[in-house]
């Protein structure tokens, strides 16, 4: 079965602490690794598509990187604004379009 | 810069009425989907719709649901009888051609049966 799971649960940072975000996954084939933010009562905002083992996505002060098996959302010095929850979806192949999201991590950054 | 909107933001149903939510996916996209997410749990997938048709459906989308696009800018979910347990925010995503592209979601509908 095709499963996402996402850790920590939940992340409390001071103000410029830099940390990372996991997202590992057990899928038949990957098509694509998606990672998007959402704020409290919000539809996902998406962040970076990942395809392929070794691809790195960078903007601003987050940094996605992909392996066989997981992937990782960087954060370098968070600022209070970065605080959300970070979702990972993944799009495995022989399924259609349709994502399946993780849990998310709930990040909360400390001024 | 385009987004996908959804109206009501906000809808108060007894159960057994029918309710209607309504999305305007971005304008040049040709794939629309539907996603529910009930509190404190993750997004889960109900359908997805191509050209049309439906093209996958969940097991959460069963004979209460419906997805139509009446016209040539919105793409709306009926739940025919609500039941308490479909409390949640609905999401509208639509994504461009290309089947490996992002999508891009809307601000969502909370759904409150009562």
């Amino acid at each position: 079965e095709d499963q996402v799971t996402q850790s920590p649960e939940a992340l409390r940072l001071q103000e410029g602490e830099s940390s990372s975000l996991n997202c590992s996954y057990t899928v038949s084939g990957l098509r694509g690794l998606f990672w998007y933010r959402q704020d409290p009562g919000k539809g996902p905002e998406f962040l970076f598509t990942l395809y392929s083992a070794g691809e790195e996505k960078e903007k601003e002060r987050l940094k996605a990187t992909l392996t066989k098996k997981e992937s990782f959302l960087h954060i370098t010095a968070p600022k209070p604004e970065d605080s959300a929850t970070y979702l990972c979806a993944v799009r495995p192949r022989g399924t259609g379009n349709q994502f399946y999201f993780g849990t998310g991590t709930s990040l909360t950054v400390i001024p | 810069e385009p987004e996908v909107t959804q109206t009501p933001s906000h809808q108060v149903t007894q159960m057994g009425q029918e309710v209607i939510l309504r999305c305007v996916p971005i304008s040049n996209h040709l794939y629309f989907y539907w996603y529910r997410q009930i509190l404190g749990q993750k997004v889960e997938f109900l359908v997805s719709f191509y050209n049309n048709e439906i093209s996958e459906k969940s097991e959460i989308f069963d004979d209460q649901f419906s997805v139509e696009r009446p016209d040539g800018s919105n793409f709306t979910l009926k739940i025919r009888s609500t039941k308490l347990e479909d409390s949640a925010m609905y999401f509208c995503a639509s994504h461009l051609t290309g089947m490996n592209t992002e999508a891009f979601f809307g601000q969502g509908t909370r759904l409150t049966v009562v």
